[in-house]
């Protein structure tokens, strides 16, 4: 089954304690994102990807990092959490046009709440 | 900066009424898309709407695009309550490159019977 994966789905953690969500696909997709979800803020990208190798920042990149060393795997790591990080993270996948992206499709999703 | 708006941003309708939704954006356009959003769960695709003019229809839905007002519409048809839901719609700026999709607020759309 087609499907882009994140893992844990629920994380509750402590300000400072570094953390690492995983993100997986298994459609050969070029392009994977970040993005944060909060109340009244609809989706916001933090990072996406080309490529292996190839990553750049999106709307909002402060307090992360990400790596993209194998076409399926686009981790998302917070390397000192802060409250304002908590949020629901999707992460997405899609094939990559001469242009741009075209119709991603989003994981689960992962519930993050830092304190 | 590409701006996305949406709205209604909160609906609440009953069953067997129609209604739509507004998706406006600010700058040039090569695609949009509508997602559905359930209480807890993802983001799944309902439409891509790839040219002026487009319309494309699944079920009770039917979505459209005009390019040249920078205007797409969800229109709803007889809803059902199992259409409630929050509905994005997200945009594709023509030369964005891979930035990504910018997205609007959200619709919550509540269908009572």
């Amino acid at each position: 089954e087609a499907q882009v994966t994140q893992n844990p789905r629920y994380l509750i953690t402590v300000t400072g304690k570094k953390l690492t969500v995983t993100c997986s696909q298994n459609m050969n997709h070029e392009y994977m994102s970040w993005y944060r979800q909060d109340p009244g803020l609809g989706l916001r990208q933090i990072y996406y990807s080309m490529n292996v190798e190839v990553t750049d920042k999106g709307d909002v990149p402060e307090g992360y990092k990400v790596s993209r060393k194998e076409k399926r795997n686009f981790p998302l790591i917070l390397e000192s959490p802060s409250p304002n990080q908590t949020s629901l993270y999707f992460c997405a996948s899609s094939l990559l046009g001469p242009l741009s992206p075209y119709e991603q499709y989003f994981g689960p999703g992962t519930r993050l709440t830092v304190t | 900066e590409l701006k996305v708006e949406q709205n209604p941003l909160f609906l609440s309708m009953q069953e067997g009424k129609n209604y739509t939704i507004y998706c406006n954006y600010s700058t040039t356009s090569d695609r949009l898309y509508w997602y559905r959003q359930d209480p807890g769960k993802s983001l799944e695709s309902l439409f891509v709407l790839l040219s002026n003019g487009a319309v494309k229809q699944e079920g009770r839905l039917m979505a459209s695009l005009d390019t040249k007002a920078r205007l797409s519409t969800l229109h709803i048809t007889a809803a059902v309550h199992d259409l409630s839901a929050t509905y994005f719609c997200a945009v594709d700026e023509t030369g964005g490159g891979a930035d990504g999709l910018t997205f609007g607020k959200g619709t919550h759309l509540i269908i009572q019977p």
